[in-house]
């Protein structure tokens, strides 16, 4: 089955630094990769996805980049902020396998 | 409000007593699952339901059930609790099933002693 390893499990920028994240995938039937965040005392909450189709996505300061050949991906926040601090998970699925997701890392900015 | 909603959302029991997590959203969502939080290895998956009276496991199945007998309602029951199962647990729906956007609940924190 699919398995998904994370990259680092923990993870310290200063505030304005950027932060990357990387994740890499082992099933090659894998076409949809999403990144949760989750907050203190709250469940993960989708912040950017990327199917197989493209190989970079955007959202304001929020990028992931995708290379289906290397299997793997990455999340890269730029311009961070305090509330930026939290743990983030990667997970991949294909339509017929369930999200897997990697083990987190915690992220904390530092103002 | 679009949500998933468990309850309770703490929960202290004692090895052997059958309890019962409740699952609720409000989206029409076909697909729901359970997944268990624990520190160093992530979110894993216990059982899913792609649809009512459609269950099936996860990667981490043992000592847990399900049922979806109505769309919206995915109880997780622990029939006789063990300190293994303590942990912070996390109903999810879907729309489309495994390829789209996951909506979690608030999470459950489950100690069993």
């Amino acid at each position: 089955g699919e398995n998904v390893e994370q990259h680092p499990s923990t993870l310290s920028v200063q505030e304005g630094d950027s932060a990357v994240i990387k994740c890499t995938y082992s099933d090659s039937a894998s076409n949809y990769f999403p990144w949760y965040k989750q907050e203190l005392g709250k469940g993960p909450q989708l912040i950017i996805d990327i199917r197989s189709n493209v190989g970079e996505k955007k959202d304001q300061r929020i990028a992931v980049t995708l290379n289906k050949t290397a299997k793997h991906f990455s999340l890269h926040i730029t311009e961070t902020q305090p509330e930026d601090s939290a743990v983030y998970f990667c997970a991949a699925a294909s339509g017929n396998t369930p999200l897997v997701f990697g083990k987190g890392t915690r992220l904390s900015v530092i103002a | 409000e679009a949500q998933v909603t468990q309850n309770p959302r703490y929960l202290i029991t004692v090895t052997g007593k059958k309890l019962t997590v409740t699952c609720s959203q409000n989206m029409n969502h076909e697909y729901m699952s359970w997944y268990r939080q624990d520190p160093g290895l992530g979110l894993r998956q216990i059982y899913y339901s792609m649809n009512v009276e459609v269950t099936d496991k996860g990667d981490v199945p043992e000592g847990y059930k399900v049922s979806r007998k109505e769309k919206r309602n995915f109880p997780l029951i622990l029939e006789s609790p063990s300190p293994n199962q303590t942990s912070l647990y996390f109903c999810a729906s879907s729309f489309g099933g495994r390829s789209t956007e996951a909506f979690f609940g608030q999470g459950t924190r489950l100690t069993v002693v």
